[in-house]
């Protein structure tokens, strides 16, 4: 069983609508997770961090956790075309500063 | 601030030369790790260096590759004998110590080998 699990997708949404991708883990002990955008061709960049049950919103993204469930999710309100990247899902299980990242999945906008 | 600084950005080397990657982590910053990204793959973490220490080697090949983080000067990750199956994106990331583990990544390296 892999430790943190995407769905590949392409995820297709429409220019405006509301996109959700999810992440499952496999660490019930899991403290800290995050999600990270990664244009084709550049680097991830951070975009959500969240540590606690509920929801994290920050402008048009936001950020669910349930552990009891063991998944997080991303929502990103209003999709626009420069959304579409691929969505790395990463989740700290360890002792120590390692976090362990999903296989991304890719979000395309359509305009 | 500056963020993480990687060089070169790409990086071309016949099969049996060495490469040499760098990393500078940004400012305050004292845990570096270093990741590989294949085409149209994931992220595959490879090593995670504090200053003058390796803390986690379990993603690095057993051979060929090593990776530093002196106590002055850039994280270096260094692969001997290259092939071309090392062709990839080099990412560096930092984290600052005592913190919630969020990490930040350079511009990545991309190495082709011909």
């Amino acid at each position: 069983q892999k430790e943190v699990e995407q769905n590949s997708g392409p995820l297709s949404v429409p220019e405006g609508a509301i996109a959700s991708l999810n992440c499952t883990y496999s660490d019930r002990g899991s403290q800290s997770f995050f999600w990270y955008r990664q244009y084709s061709g550049k680097s991830p960049e951070l975009i959500m961090s969240i540590y606690s049950n509920g929801d994290k919103e920050d402008g048009r993204f936001t950020a669910q956790l349930n552990k009891a469930s063991q998944y997080v999710s991303l929502l990103i309100r209003d999709s626009q075309p420069s959304d579409s990247a691929t969505y790395l899902c990463a989740v700290n299980s360890g002792g120590y500063q390692k976090v362990t990242f999903g296989t991304g999945t890719k979000l395309q906008v359509i305009p | 601030n500056a963020g993480v600084m990687q060089n070169p950005r790409h990086l071309v080397r016949r099969r049996g030369q060495e490469a040499r990657l760098r990393c500078s982590p940004m400012k305050g910053h004292s845990h570096v790790y270093w990741y590989r990204q294949l085409p149209e793959e994931g992220l595959k973490f490879m090593v995670y260096l504090q200053k003058e220490n390796i803390i986690d080697e379990s993603g690095m090949p057993k051979e060929r590759f090593s990776a530093e983080f002196p106590k002055e000067g850039p994280s270096i990750l260094r692969i001997q004998q290259v092939v071309r199956g090392d062709s990839a994106a080099y990412f560096c990331a930092s984290s600052p110590p005592y913190t919630s583990y969020e990490q930040y990544f350079g511009p990545g390296t991309r190495l082709t080998v011909t």
